[in-house]
């Protein structure tokens, strides 16, 4: 199984622009999530699914979009990209229930 | 609202002596307790978990965590430490309830293993 696979590793954008960060899990999980990981700052949750239709903000969703139209994919977009949007992004998955997260790679993205 | 505080930002422990990465919480109700590690340019992977039951969690890779109620503390723990263990540790804490409950992170435990 690839699990949860993220793309691209690495963006460099420019303020202003806009992006969509790609997420997808092979594993039929129900629950998905983004979280930006900031130095000294943890994991903070952008936005989050419990399922195709279904999306709901997290703590810091301010200048990011996203839509869950199937189980697999869950993609984040950036609006109008901002130096405080510089971070490292993670994308999560997991059943329902008392369950651990998967976590993709990450991809990090500066703004410049 | 439900926290998490790891306050200790950095360990050292020698190769072969036993280490422990603290982590406290804060919820309203039964907690979920999770840790993850985090190798560089990875993802977090999940160590283990209490949910309920035995107050002592064993895990992956040898590691295992306390969970004491009074203290309100979910400890992780490994008798003999190796260099491959150095990487950034994370607590986290759900709590109990129904439908979608948010995951919230502490800010990481960077653990060094001197050789």
């Amino acid at each position: 199984n690839a699990g949860v696979t993220q793309t691209p590793k690495f963006q460099v954008l420019k303020t202003g622009q806009s992006m969509t960060l790609q997420c997808a899990q092979d594993m039929n999980h129900e629950y998905m999530s983004w979280y930006r990981q900031d130095p000294g700052m943890g994991l903070r949750l952008i936005h989050y699914s419990v399922g195709a239709g279904i999306t709901d903000q997290g703590e810091v969703p301010n200048g990011y979009n996203v839509s869950r139209s199937t189980t697999e994919d869950f993609p984040l977009r950036l609006l109008s990209a901002a130096p405080s949007q510089t971070s490292v992004y993670f994308c999560a998955s997991r059943r329902e229930g008392n369950t651990e997260a998967f976590f993709g790679q990450g991809t990090r993205l500066t703004v410049v | 609202a439900q926290s998490v505080a790891q306050p200790e930002d950095q360990v050292n422990v020698a190769e072969g002596n036993p280490l422990t990465v603290k982590c406290t919480y804060s919820v309203s109700g039964n907690p979920y307790l999770f840790w993850y590690v985090q190798y560089p340019n990875r993802g977090l992977q999940f160590l283990l978990k209490y949910i309920t039951g035995d107050n002592l969690v064993k895990g992956s890779y040898g590691f295992e965590a306390e969970f004491n109620k009074s203290q309100t503390s979910f400890h992780l723990k490994k008798p003999s430490a190796l260099v491959s263990d150095s990487a950034l540790y994370f607590c986290a804490v759900r709590d109990w309830g129904g439908g979608y409950q948010k995951v919230t992170f502490g800010t990481g435990t960077k653990l060094q293993v001197i050789p």
